[in-house]
């Protein structure tokens, strides 16, 4: 069984400070690596991407990628309560996506 | 920006009739998807279609349900004598090349509620 994990959380973190999510997953042959975010009762949308080991930034996101430790991680710097809502962590195995269940993030103002 | 566009945004339907909805994925995607999210859980893959195939489906998938592109813009996940289970959130998706690592991009959804 192909298993993406997630920490539930919530995860609560000041207007300010950095939010840190972290996901492991179990098939080796993942390639290819997203961060969704789902605000309630809406679609998931792409937020970041990562296929390579190391760091990717994006603005005030970061998201690490460890293929030998089958981990992905992702920084959210600044946070803002605009950034409170659920970040599935996803993992492409070519024709389907895997997503964890995802974990809440709150931003207190 | 191209985007998935999915409709009816809510369906309700009675127990053990048919359904169908409906997807429009972005123009030059080649690879279409389907997802659902029961309420409170994780979102789930269905199935993946390519070349007026299915690529790939998961146990989700059974004999209930179906897929179709009708035409050249259209893609269409049918349910077949649907159950209370059923009611969740469906998304569909599409992408470039899933090979090449390409996202998929999701519309907004169908809320299904089965009554």
């Amino acid at each position: 069984q192909k298993e993406v994990e997630q920490n539930s959380g919530p995860l609560s973190v000041p207007e300010g400070a950095i939010a840190s999510l972290n996901c492991t997953y179990s098939d080796r042959g993942s390639q290819s690596f997203f961060w969704y975010r789902q605000y309630s009762g809406k679609s998931p949308e792409l937020i970041m991407s990562i296929y390579s080991n190391g760091d990717k930034e994006d603005g005030r996101f970061t998201a690490q990628l460890n293929k030998a430790s089958q981990y992905v991680s992702l920084l959210i710097r600044d946070s803002q309560p605009s950034d409170s809502a659920t970040y599935l962590c996803a993992v492409n195995l070519q024709v389907k996506t895997i997503f964890g269940a995802g974990t809440r993030l709150f931003v207190k103002a | 920006e191209p985007e998935v566009t999915q409709t009816p945004s809510h369906q309700v339907t009675q127990m053990g009739q048919e359904v169908i909805l409906r997807c429009v994925p972005i123009s030059n995607h080649l690879y279409f998807y389907w997802y659902r999210q029961i309420l409170g859980q994780k979102v789930e893959f269905l199935v993946s279609f390519y070349n007026n195939e299915i690529s790939e489906k998961s146990e989700i998938f059974d004999d209930q349900f179906s897929v179709e592109r009708p035409d050249g813009s259209n893609f269409t996940l049918k349910i077949r004598s649907t159950k209370l289970e059923d009611s969740a959130m469906y998304f569909c998706a599409s992408s470039d090349n899933p090979y090449s690592n390409q996202p998929q991009h999701f519309g907004d959804g169908t809320r299904l509620s089965i009554l």
